[in-house]
Order: structure tokens, then C-alpha cells, then sequence
């Protein structure tokens, strides 16, 4: 069974700093991309971030690009957020999600989420 | 980027009915869509890949189509438990972009 499992949200004050990790099992990890998506409260989904299998390509929102910084350790299975500069616009529930082999980028499998204040 | 525009933002359905939601892509997606099912409190469920393809375990009553930039989720007879927020997505390009949901209530 595919198990995602997002840990290292909380309340963080503007202009600060937080690391998302997404413990992943159930498959082959280093095998597939991996991706962050978020969703502000009330608010619809807004994709984040994206790591290539290897970890050599990735991909960001606009809005978070040079502030959030996206890794994985194939060896740990796990993928993280790294999260730099944080405004209040960040705040939102952070899901790991992936897709399949025939299908990398719709998103098959996603975590519980983990939730992200910024706030004074 | 690629904006999505999901119509209509609240549709209005009696169980047992039949129901069609859009999603129009600003430019071609070809037929890299995928829709999702979200409930409160819930992470989004995969419905629909490569715009017409049934994810593993979603029942036969929901349906994709469309290509290009023309795309439609049809629900063929609803259940109780259909009822919730129905997001678009395109993985075409980059940006990875989703419509802005359609909440699909009972009326």
C-alpha cells in the first residue's frame, strides 16, 4: 500500500523558515518524480513544486521560485520542502503527492497534509 | 501558464441525475488532463487521467472527454456520496496548473 506522510508544518512568524518532509512507502521511490501541492484555506490547489526521479531536474510556481527549494533522499525515501522567506500568502495545507509510471504528473497518490501558518 | 477555467462554480443536482462539469485551457493541453474529487477535510482523489481515462477503483458512473482545450467530466447517475469539489488539472507544461473547482451540491 502507498503510504505518504507529510510532517514539519506549524506556526512560523513572516520572513521565516520551515522544512517539509514526506516520508514515502509502498514503491519504488526512486523511480518516480515527486510533488508538493498546496492549499490555502478555503482556497482551491495550487501546485508547487516538482523533483525529477534522480533529483537532477526541478520545477517550481512562480510564486514560490528562489524562497522554496525542493530535494529528495532516495536512499531515506523521503522528499522535502525546504521553505525560505515566508510570507502569509504561504499559509496553506502542503500535500506530497505523486503520480504513476504511465502517468508522472497526475496525481495518483497523496498525503494527509500538513499544515503551514505564517503568522506574527 | 496555462489558465484553467472550470464552469460552472456551483452546480446544483438532484441524486440519481446525470451531470456534466467544463474545463477550458487557455492553450492546448493536448489530452494531459486529469480531474480530482476533493471532500472537506480530505486530500484530492484521482478521478480521470490523460482526459478520459479512469483511474484504478473509480467507479464506471464518471466519465472524461475532450482534448485540446475542451474538456468535460460527465457524472452519469449521482450518488450521495458524489457530492463535493471537483478540481481540473494540466501537466502539459510547466507551470502544472488547476481550474478553480466546481462544488457539485445537492439540490
Amino acid at each position: 500500500e502507498v503510504q505518504l506522510l507529510e510532517s514539519g508544518g506549524g506556526l512560523i512568524q513572516p520572513g521565516g523558515s520551515l522544512r517539509l518532509s514526506c516520508a514515502a512507502s509502498g514503491f519504488t521511490f526512486s523511480s518516480l518524480a515527486m510533488n508538493w501541492v498546496r492549499q490555502a484555506p478555503g482556497k482551491g490547489l495550487e501546485w508547487v513544486s516538482t523533483i525529477r526521479d534522480s533529483g537532477t531536474r526541478t520545477y517550481y510556481a512562480d510564486s514560490v521560485k528562489g524562497r522554496f527549494t525542493v530535494s529528495r533522499d532516495n536512499s531515506k525515501n523521503t522528499l522535502f520542502l525546504q521553505m525560505n522567506s515566508l510570507r502569509a500568502e504561504d499559509t496553506a495545507v502542503y500535500f506530497c503527492a505523486k503520480g504513476d509510471t504511465d502517468s508522472w504528473y497526475a496525481f495518483r497518490d497523496w498525503g494527509r497534509g500538513t499544515l503551514v501558518t505564517v503568522s506574527s | 501558464e496555462i489558465v484553467m477555467t472550470q464552469s460552472p462554480d456551483t452546480l446544483s443536482v438532484s441524486p440519481g441525475e446525470r451531470t456534466t462539469l467544463s474545463c477550458r485551457a487557455s492553450q492546448t493541453v493536448t489530452s494531459n488532463l486529469a480531474w480530482y474529487q476533493q471532500k472537506p477535510g480530505q486530500a484530492p482523489r484521482l478521478l480521470i487521467y490523460g482526459a478520459s481515462t479512469r483511474a484504478t477503483g473509480i467507479p464506471s458512473r464518471f466519465s472524461g472527454s475532450g482534448s485540446v482545450t475542451e474538456f468535460t467530466l460527465t457524472i452519469s447517475s449521482l450518488q450521495s456520496e458524489d457530492f463535493a469539489l471537483y478540481y481540473c488539472q494540466q501537466y502539459n507544461s510547466w507551470p502544472i496548473t488547476f481550474g478553480q473547482g466546481t462544488r457539485l451540491e445537492i439540490k
